[in-house]
């Protein structure tokens, strides 16, 4: 699975827009770029993810370049219980092509997110 | 409905004392994962179970780590011996599909360790 590049820490004002950058430069045709979110003292929580079209559900969108080099996660309205660290990972989508290797996931240290008052 | 439980949520063992950490995962789910995170970083596999089938267990540090879940159900991670750096939090995450897929694992609270 392709590694991924993310700024360690990032604020925002409640009610903005939170953009969450992310770099896979060597990300490869058949890898899906995934994002997670983990509040504090909580497990890991799936939020999105995408192949090469932009995609949008009810927690955010995902912005994904051309070139599908980086992608963005956007937050429209952040609210301070988007306070997180937000985990942006690459890998094969769908069941695993190895039997035995099963979905596991290949976190990075991810964005610490604030959201401020 | 109930999601991944796991218990204790907190453990403080003394350096060399065994440990023993709960997966309750959610009903029916066939895949199973654990997850080992240091303070400051992301989680990192473990091991995989698919049903009470061990099939990956790479990402066990040592072979003072043990997992099982013999009846397809609950898990259990059993550290022998432990040392200052198995001090960390041990995720659980269940999914209903066979292999797990990245979208549908759902994760439980963690069981923070600690080990003096």
């Amino acid at each position: 699975d392709a590694k991924t590049t993310q700024p360690p820490s990032m604020d925002c004002a409640e009610g903005r827009a939170a953009n969450l950058p992310c770099n896979h430069s060597t990300i490869s045709g058949n890898e899906y770029v995934y994002w997670y979110r983990q509040i504090h003292s909580q497990g890991p929580q799936y939020i999105i993810h995408g192949l090469k079209n932009n995609e949008t559900n009810e927690m955010a969108s995902l912005i994904i370049t051309e070139d599908r080099k980086s992608s963005t996660l956007i937050l429209p309205h952040a609210t301070l219980r988007d306070t997180a660290v937000y985990y942006c990972i690459v890998r094969v989508g769908g069941p695993p092509l190895i039997y035995n290797q099963g979905g596991k996931l290949i976190f990075g240290q991810g964005t610490e997110l604030s959201v401020k008052p | 409905g109930a999601g991944v439980s796991q218990s204790p949520r907190y453990k403080v063992a003394k350096r060399g004392q065994d440990v023993a950490l709960r997966c309750d995962p959610i009903s029916g789910h066939v895949s199973l994962f654990w997850y080992q995170q240091a303070l400051g970083q992301g989680p990192e596999f473990l091991t995989y179970f698919q049903n009470e089938a061990q099939l990956d267990k790479s990402g066990l540090p040592s072979d003072r780590f043990f997992a099982e879940r013999p009846e397809g159900s609950v898990s259990t991670l059993k550290i022998q011996r432990t040392q200052q750096e198995d001090s960390a939090v041990y995720l659980c995450a269940s999914s209903y599909q066979a292999g797990g897929g990245p979208k549908t694992q759902y994760f439980g609270p963690g069981t923070r360790l600690l080990v003096l």
